[in-house]
């Protein structure tokens, strides 16, 4: 596979359920994030990894887990969300950290619905 | 106010068209600029780099405006399939992230 995978490709799920998401990508990239994206709205930065290091964490709750065990895999921890986390969520990589100097490659989403 | 601003749209155009549109930063000392495509349900994707200068991919073209703080992009001849919605992306200098726009929606018409 090429570029930047992201499993599943959709999910609902009830409040108390447990789940995860998962990214990997192909490109050899050190720079992994997680956005939210909801309808008619700009993505939202959550969660940034640099070579397997969060470096941010852009006060998102603590419902939401990430997990980078690599600089190849990115995981999105969900437990007892709320219905208006329901959105498309982005898996992204980039070379570096630096990612407001260099193109950003994303992967398909994940289209979660919470009820 | 907002990060990056954007015309939602929807700029409906025939084939063959020219269409413009603008989105404006709030940072003045954001470095890089970015157009990203996104066709609907799926990822964004890198369109084109916005350089000082200005600058040109076929029948594309953006331009940067410093001192207004907004860059643009044209799309010339419009095909069917340039039906999308165009994200403005901006760096934040402070941390080096990407800021998005909520994007502008073009639809063209045959």
């Amino acid at each position: 596979e090429t570029g930047v995978t992201q499993t599943p490709r959709h999910l609902v799920m009830g409040m108390t359920n447990k789940k995860s998401l998962k990214c990997e990508q192909h490109l050899g990239h050190n720079a992994m994030y997680w956005y939210k994206q909801s309808a008619k709205k700009p993505l939202e930065l959550m969660f940034v990894y640099n070579f397997k290091e969060q470096t941010e964490n852009n006060s998102v709750p603590s419902r939401f887990s990430p997990e980078c065990p690599n600089s190849s895999h990115l995981f999105l921890h969900l437990h007892t969300l709320q219905p208006e986390d329901s959105a498309l969520y982005l898996c992204a990589s980039s070379q570096d950290g630096s990612g407001g100097l260099g193109e950003q490659f994303f992967g398909p989403g994940t289209r979660l619905t919470v009820l | 106010r907002k990060e990056v601003e954007q015309d939602p749209g929807p700029f409906n155009v025939p084939e063959g068209a020219t269409v413009a549109f603008n989105c404006t930063y709030s940072n003045s000392a954001s470095q890089s600029f970015f157009w990203y495509r996104q066709d609907c349900r799926k990822e964004p994707k890198l369109l084109m780099s916005v350089y000082s200068s200005g600058n040109e991919d076929g029948r594309f073209t953006a331009q940067l405006n410093r001192a207004s703080q907004y860059i643009s992009l044209l799309i010339r001849d419009s095909k069917l399939s340039d039906s999308a919605t165009y994200l403005c992306v901006v760096n934040r200098p402070d941390d080096y992230k990407l800021s998005f726009g909520a994007g502008t929606t073009v639809t063209v018409r045959a």
